[in-house]
């Protein structure tokens, strides 16, 4: 079975500072795909980032990049130059690579993220 | 709708109660998922419908929990004899059903059951 893990329960930064959230996971499948997700106090996930397995080059989203470590199972997110609403909750998530259907996410508990003006 | 819908939004019961929450995904996706969420943790999987059927339901705690999707879009979650411990966030998302696509999260339904 497939377990991700988020060892931050807690961080904040400062506005227009850069901080790094981290996730590792464990899994023995060679092909999956994995997320980060937004979750602010209005409850709605968000995606922010998806990474591909087998795609070597880390994602990026605008402030928003991957640090996608395959051996080492360590997918951690960075966001630059950090803004008020960036504050919530994030949750790194795995996804098994069915073919061309869908599978299910399997999340961590997450990492309360507050930007302090 | 832009978004997936979720109705209620609040839903409070009494223990041993029937309760039912409604999804309505986005237009056109073909995948649907519950999650559920509890207090300080991240969602977890119940169920996941392909169209009508139910593509996965590995993930629902016990016979008490069911769901049905019977026309491929808006999908029901019914609960019987509500217990204590069903209280929490229900989430529905939904997606086009290719491998690895974006999941759309509706905004949940938090579930109280006193």
């Amino acid at each position: 079975a497939q377990t991700v893990t988020q060892s931050q329960p807690e961080m904040s930064v400062q506005e227009a500072e850069t901080v790094t959230l981290s996730c590792t996971y464990d899994t023995s499948e060679n092909n999956y795909y994995l997320f980060w997700y937004k979750q602010p106090p209005s409850r709605q996930m968000i995606l922010v980032i998806r990474q591909e397995a087998y795609k070597q080059q880390n994602a990026t989203e605008n402030r928003f990049s991957v640090n996608f470590q395959k051996a080492a199972k360590s997918f951690s997110l960075k966001i630059s130059d950090s803004q008020l609403g960036d504050t919530a909750m994030y949750f790194c998530a795995f996804m098994k690579y069915y073919g061309g259907s869908q599978g299910n996410l399997i999340f961590g508990k997450g990492t309360k993220l507050s930007v302090k003006p | 709708g832009a978004g997936v819908s979720q109705t209620p939004s609040n839903k409070v019961t009494e223990k041993g109660k029937y309760v039912e929450l409604r999804c309505d995904p986005i237009s056109g996706h073909t995948a649907l998922y519950w999650y559920r969420q509890s207090l300080g943790q991240g969602p977890e999987f119940l169920i996941y419908f392909q169209g009508t059927g139910a593509a996965d339901d590995s993930g629902l705690p016990n016979d008490r929990f069911f769901a049905v999707r019977p026309e491929g879009s808006v999908s029901t979650l019914k609960i019987q004899r509500t217990e204590r411990g069903d209280s929490a966030v229900y989430l529905c998302a939904s997606s086009l059903g290719r491998g690895g696509d974006e999941q759309f999260f509706g905004p949940g339904t938090r579930l109280t059951v006193l």
